[in-house]
């Protein structure tokens, strides 16, 4: 079974320091994984996709199979970066679902 | 930009009650998805649908709950009859393939009382 793992539920940091929000993940085979974000009264929104391998709003998420994480890191945070975060796991091939995390809830101080 | 819709956001019903979330996908759009969110969980996989047929569902996903695309633009998840732990977050979301990214409705917040 494919399980993914977030073990902050809240994460505070003050504006210009880095950022690490964790993710773990149990999977066998060769998963795809997200980072969606979900700013206040807002949709959940992709954020990047490991795929990608892109840098998105300073954002950046490295697979790490060896350890099966995916953590989300920002080297300066920024108040707007305040919102929550679910990291997410497609295990691909005929399969369609995506399997989340429970969030991590950043808040950027001022 | 388009987006995936949901109606309505907020829907209040008693236990037993039949209700009907609506969702419109993102025109182009093959694949249609329903999770859920109950207050504190994380969000749940309930239903994919594909083709005009379901494509994979979750445990939760029992004979209480279906899914239909009643045209070419509508895709709903009824609940014949609610039970007080259904009261959740719905997400839609749709993909264009189904590696595709999903992209996410606002949510309908539903209450049963």
């Amino acid at each position: 079974a494919q399980r993914v793992t977030q073990p902050e539920k809240l994460l505070s940091v003050f504006k210009g320091a880095p950022v690490e929000l964790k993710c773990n993940y149990s999977y066998s085979g060769s998963p795809e994984l997200f980072w969606y974000v979900q700013y206040s009264r807002q949709r959940l929104q992709l954020l990047l996709r490991h795929i990608s391998r892109e840098s998105i709003k300073g954002f950046t998420a490295d697979l790490n199979k060896g350890e099966t994480s995916f953590h989300l890191k920002k080297p300066f945070a920024q108040e707007e970066d305040s919102a929550m975060y679910y990291c997410a796991l497609h295990s691909g091939g005929s399969n369609y679902k995506l399997t989340f995390g429970k969030g991590t809830l950043l808040t950027v101080n001022p | 930009e388009p987006e995936v819709t949901q109606t309505p956001s907020h829907q209040v019903t008693q236990m037993g009650q039949e209700v009907i979330l609506r969702c419109v996908p993102i025109s182009n759009h093959l694949y249609f998805y329903w999770y859920r969110q109950i207050l504190g969980q994380k969000v749940e996989f309930l239903v994919s649908f594909y083709n005009n047929e379901i494509s994979e569902k979750s445990e939760i996903f029992d004979d209480q709950f279906s899914v239909e695309r009643p045209d070419g633009s509508n895709f709903t998840l009824k609940i014949r009859s609610t039970k007080l732990e259904d009261s959740a977050m719905y997400f839609c979301a749709s993909s264009r393939e189904s590696k595709n990214i999903q992209y996410f409705g606002a949510g309908t917040r539903l209450s049963v009382l």
